[in-house]
């Protein structure tokens, strides 16, 4: 069963505001990443955990926190978001990391609006 | 660096033509992975095919076939007697030896038509 699945599918939130966005995965895989996408582009990655440790960067603003409570679940904490920051979040998994042949697993993606 | 092109950004056809997508690809790496992914509108990125560099081997599966040739960086995908429920966004990506990041070309909108 290669499913990831993200909560909420849409979110909307002020710019004040301080949510959460989840993704859960039970295919024993090894690394987690999120993704933003804007409309009519391709994901841009944001972030990979690698057996729970952050491994990438992509020079994300802090307004973006990244947690991985264990090996099956990853979370993006957004906090003082802009309008900018709308868009399309997408999780996904994968059962190796680094070196090797392998794929990622998407999620269905989290809508996010910032008001 | 690594780079990949898909210079189709939209294709529209009738339903039960063929229809060839189009991915050229840029890497130094002498290992790499290629990938297709297909985005409908709900937005989840399904995972369609990976070919390893040193595998050359075209692939069909169902309607779906995909041609890899490593002399033109290519690797095009091909939906014979398309379906509505092609329509979709299509992604062609690249990844390195090393490392987990997937580096994707600018994706083709392809429209089925009925």
């Amino acid at each position: 069963d290669t499913e990831v699945t993200q909560t909420p599918k849409h979110l909307v939130m002020g710019m004040t505001n301080k949510k959460s966005l989840k993704c859960e995965q039970h295919m024993g895989h090894r690394a987690m990443y999120w993704y933003k996408q804007k409309a009519k582009k391709p994901p841009e990655l944001m972030f990979v955990y690698s057996y729970e440790k952050l491994s990438i960067n992509e020079s994300v603003p802090s307004r973006f926190s990244p947690e991985c409570p264990n090996s099956s679940l990853l979370n993006l904490h957004l906090h003082a978001l802009q309008p900018e920051d709308s868009a399309l979040y997408l999780c996904a998994s994968s059962p190796g990391q680094g070196k090797g042949a392998y794929e990622q697993y998407f999620g269905p993606g989290t809508r996010l609006t910032v008001t | 660096a690594q780079k990949v092109t898909q210079a189709q950004t939209e294709i529209s056809v009738v339903e039960k033509e063929d229809v060839t997508l189009d991915c050229v690809y840029e890497t130094r790496d002498t290992t790499y992975y290629l990938f297709w992914y297909k985005q409908p509108p709900s937005g989840e990125l399904v995972f369609l095919i990976r070919r390893n560099s040193f595998d050359e081997q075209n692939e069909i599966s169902g309607r779906y076939s995909w041609n890899f040739q490593k002399s033109t960086s290519s690797f095009n995908f091909t939906i014979t007697a398309s379906q509505v429920v092609d329509s979709a966004v299509y992604f062609c990506a690249l990844r390195g030896e090393y490392g987990n990041k997937l580096v994707f070309g600018a994706g083709t909108i392809l429209r089925v038509k009925s």
